[in-house]
């Protein structure tokens, strides 16, 4: 069964840095191609990261929002996917979730809560 | 950037009576070389994540009750529930995965009428 299982999200102040993970289990990481998507409060989906898999040569993407400021990688060893957030801005506030891309089924976490905020 | 486009922005729909959603794509996201789609759809209900109903534009996830079913290709798509319950009250969005960004559509809220 293919689980995720978000963790890492808490309050922070603007400018601030927030790691996010995301732990695996059912399926291998990096044999798939993962993202992160967003949801601010009473707002839809906004997807902000995809991470290619071993084939796609890990290649990375990245919205225009959050382009050079958020970094996505994975640890193989521990089957975690990872979002290195930097310059935290209030609108970043949302919850967090890591998806598989839907190439023959999904998989999405329950989400992560981060708050930015002074 | 592809631009995902759902209507309506809501629905109200009888009980047992059928449910239509749509979803346009700013450019084809169908693949020549496979002949697929790359369009999925999900379902989300308050504090909830969201859960996959089809990928493919038209396969049904796993687990995923048979009233619900996808249609369309190239630019444009359609999520239909045949017979509508009570639980299937929620939001539903459409993405594409053709290519990055992976790009929503803005949600449709389906209620009961």
């Amino acid at each position: 069964e293919v689980q995720l299982e978000e963790s890492g999200g808490d309050l922070v102040q603007p400018g601030g840095s927030l790691r996010l993970s995301c732990a695996a289990s059912g399926f291998t990481v990096s044999a798939h191609y993962m993202n992160w998507v967003r949801q601010a409060p009473g707002k839809g989906l906004e997807w902000i990261s995809l991470i290619y898999n071993d084939a796609g040569g890990g290649t990375t993407f990245y919205a225009d929002s959050v382009k050079g400021r958020f970094t996505i990688s994975r640890d193989t060893s521990k089957n975690t996917l990872f979002l290195q957030m930097n310059s935290l801005r209030p609108e970043d506030t949302a919850m967090y979730y890591c998806a598989r891309t839907p190439y023959g089924g999904g998989g999405w976490g329950q989400g992560t809560l981060v708050t930015v905020s002074s | 950037d592809i631009v995902m486009t759902q209507s309506p922005d809501s629905l109200a729909v009888s009980l047992g009576e059928r449910a239509t959603i749509n979803c346009k794509s700013s450019q084809s996201i169908l693949y020549r070389s496979n002949s697929k789609n790359y369009l999925a759809w999900y379902q989300q209900k308050p504090g909830q994540p969201p859960k996959l109903l089809i990928y493919w534009a038209s396969d049904r996830e796993s687990g995923v009750p048979d009233r619900f079913s996808g249609s369309g290709s190239g630019t444009d798509f359609t999520l239909t529930i045949s017979s509508l319950q009570a639980e299937d009250v929620a939001l539903y969005y459409c993405q594409q995965y053709y290519s990055p960004p992976y790009t929503f559509g803005q949600g449709t809220k389906l209620e009961i009428k």
